[in-house]
């Protein structure tokens, strides 16, 4: 009966290293949304996906930043060549296709 | 910018009274949802209210929603201090096709024993 599983719950990396996300979501759930939070501030949506699809990237940063929901296993939010501005929480929710959505604890970036 | 912006920013109060945390969007939206946050946690669904409905409850819990003012009211009653957290607002906006929740920055409630 779990929840939103991210992983992991703290992340830390060198600039220029790569971080890797992940995120199962709730059973029966095949629609995924990754959000971002900087302290202090409320979530902001990057990308929603459903099975081995992208629907909407409009939040997601051109460069860097990609995301996958393959067919098998979980999401993973995938940042390349760190920054110190990608330091922040991540949150991962997921719904059946209707609202609302249901979210993870989140997995917290930390670039030294 | 931020769609949903809630205020107050921080609120401090006893225990016993009651909450009252508000929020203005600026699109249409298909319903609007509050969620809470403990520190370091996620966020924990607590009431979505449609646009065609005005006032709903849950428990401790009332929500009411102006389309016309375009805004919501969070009310808190009897408050707790397990209710201490950061209260958030959430559009879903009335874009066909669109799933992507817009959040305010939120109000961070302390609730004082």
């Amino acid at each position: 009966n779990a929840g939103v599983m991210q992983n992991p719950r703290h992340l830390v990396r060198r600039r220029g290293q790569e971080a890797r996300l992940r995120c199962s979501p709730m059973k029966g759930h095949s629609h995924v949304y990754w959000y971002r939070q900087l302290p202090e501030e409320g979530l902001k949506f990057m990308v929603y996906l459903q099975k081995e699809n992208i629907i909407d990237e409009s939040g997601m940063p051109k460069e860097r930043f990609s995301a996958e929901f393959p067919k098998e296993g979980p999401s993973i939010l995938r940042i390349q060549q760190v920054v110190r501005g990608d330091s922040a929480a991540y949150f991962c929710a997921s719904s059946n296709g209707n609202q609302p959505q249901h979210f993870g604890d989140g997995t917290r970036l930390s670039i030294l | 910018s931020q769609q949903g912006e809630e205020d107050p920013q921080a609120l401090s109060i006893q225990e016993g009274e009651n909450a009252t945390m508000n929020c203005s969007y600026k699109t249409s939206i298909n319903n609007l949802q509050w969620y809470r946050q403990n520190s370091g946690r996620g966020l924990v669904h607590l009431i979505l209210i449609r646009s065609n409905e005005r006032e709903k409850h849950s428990g401790r819990l009332r929500v009411t929603l102006d389309t016309s003012k375009k805004s919501s009211s969070l009310l808190i009653t009897a408050s707790r201090a397990a209710d201490t957290a950061s209260y958030f607002c959430a559009t879903d906006p009335s874009i066909q096709g669109a799933q992507k929740l817009v959040f305010g920055q939120g109000t961070r409630l302390t609730i004082n024993p």
